[in-house]
């Protein structure tokens, strides 16, 4: 299977604050998500970016697939982004998605 | 329309109880699965399903039993668990079961006593 290293393992923040989330695969994927676990549990969908650069708000994302990485841009930090962020992807034609084990932010105000 | 819904949200049971999670999606998705996770632990994959047959079974013990009655719908059945068990159980779906992205429901919160 694929060995998926996100850092840092943990984050804290001040309100406001940027931050920068990245996310290593050992191997090539063709689907790459980023989500946001809120404290309820819930995985919330960030990004679908198998490659290239998305914006959404305060969030972005980029991908270099080359080079098996991506990464989470998180701008002007708000408490509600504390949670957990988790990068998943999936060889191709191949429905298993690989998590890392998961950037935990805290946002203080 | 991205909602995978699952139900119950909390479950407890006892380990000689027999009891059914349920996940529902209407987006017309292909692909279906069960995930498992632990506290401060990723999600980790349980079963997949694609255009309604079991396509991938992760060595999961025998206690859980997945179905998948049509494309909207998958059920895992719980039987004689143990309290190890005890964790959040979530569906996901995605449209191609070649792998595209994936909406995960809520989730069921697990407790075996």
């Amino acid at each position: 299977g694929i060995q998926v290293e996100q850092s840092p393992p943990d984050l804290i923040l001040q309100e406001g604050a940027n931050s920068t989330l990245r996310c290593n695969f050992s191997d090539s994927v063709n689907n790459l998500q980023w989500f946001h676990q809120n404290p309820w549990g819930q995985l919330i969908n960030l990004f679908y970016i198998p490659s290239g650069t998305k914006q959404n708000g305060r969030l972005s994302a980029t991908t270099v697939a080359t080079e098996r990485y991506s990464l989470l841009y998180i701008s002007s930090s708000q408490t509600t982004d504390s949670g957990v962020y988790f990068c998943a992807g999936s060889l191709y034609n191949f429905n298993k998605f690989y998590f890392g084990s998961g950037t935990k932010l805290n946002v203080k105000p | 329309d991205t909602e995978v819904t699952q139900t119950p949200k909390h479950l407890v049971m006892g380990m000689t109880n027999k009891k059914s999670l349920k996940c529902e999606q209407h987006m017309g998705h292909r692909a279906m699965y069960w995930y498992k996770q632990k506290a401060k632990k990723p999600p980790e994959l349980m079963f997949v399903y694609s255009y309604e047959k079991l396509s991938i079974n992760e060595s999961v013990p025998s206690r859980f039993s997945p179905e998948c009655p049509n494309s909207s719908l998958l059920n895992l059945h719980l039987h004689a668990l143990q309290p190890e068990d005890s964790a959040l159980y979530l569906c996901a779906s995605s449209h191609d079961p070649g792998g595209t992205e994936a909406f995960f429901g809520q989730g069921t919160r697990l407790t075996v006593v």
